[in-house]
């Protein structure tokens, strides 16, 4: 298996702009979870997923974030508008058996939004 | 605000020394992670202990959960340049089952 896959590895775009972050977590895991990680606030669960469905988004921190999972096999996180302080490493994990067992992470995307 | 957290924020020895990490935590947990992570990377797991577990062993990684002190540590015996990275232990609170992350232990190994 190839591993949680996510992309792009690098965004650098405007104040503004809208942003799409995708990934693709390992078959057969039921569990994915999306995180946010800065110098100032460690690594924060933004939202996660149970068989495609949001159970906790209690973590995404304004309306301009909205995450979606349409298939088992492919979720999206997106920015609208962005903004300087969303500059960050997210990444998306995925894991099965339960949220509190071993997670897979992705490489990370690495956002910059000037 | 943080579940667990991990103690010291840097560490530094020399290769062939023995790394130890503590991870404090305050409420009751199911399970205890810990995970490393590469410069640039995602995280990898490393391993996982139950409360009901006291100690777990995985090759040069020795983990050791105390419940009563709601700590776990992370033992890496005999070091390599290669362990350089950060650490980070998870804990789940007790009915919730999602996994908080530390800030991390920054580890430097040289050789």
């Amino acid at each position: 298996d190839a591993g949680v896959i996510q992309s792009p590895r690098h965004e650098v775009t405007e104040m503004g702009q809208e942003v799409t972050l995708r990934c693709k977590p390992i078959s057969g895991h039921d569990y994915l979870f999306w995180y946010r990680q800065t110098m100032m606030r460690g690594l924060e669960l933004l939202i996660y997923f149970n068989n495609n469905v949001p159970i906790d988004d209690s973590g995404m921190p304004e309306d301009r974030f909205s995450a979606k999972m349409p298939n088992a096999s492919f979720s999206t996180l997106k920015i609208q508008p962005s903004e300087p302080r969303d500059s960050a490493v997210y990444f998306c994990a995925s894991t099965t058996g339960g949220p509190s067992y071993e997670q897979y992470f992705g490489p990370g995307t690495r956002l910059t939004v000037t | 605000s943080q579940q667990g957290e991990e103690d010291p924020q840097a560490l530094s020895i020399q290769e062939g020394e023995n790394a130890t990490m503590n991870c404090s935590y305050k409420t009751s947990i199911n399970n205890l992670q810990w995970y490393r992570q590469n410069s640039g990377r995602g995280l990898v797991h490393l391993i996982l202990i139950r409360s009901n577990e006291r100690e777990k062993h995985s090759g040069r990684l020795r983990v050791t959960l105390d419940t009563s002190k709601k700590s776990s540590s992370l033992l890496i015996t005999a070091s390599r340049a290669a362990d350089t990275a950060s650490y980070f232990c998870a804990t789940d609170k007790g009915g919730s089952y999602i996994p908080t992350f530390g800030r991390g232990t920054s580890l430097i190994v040289h050789p």
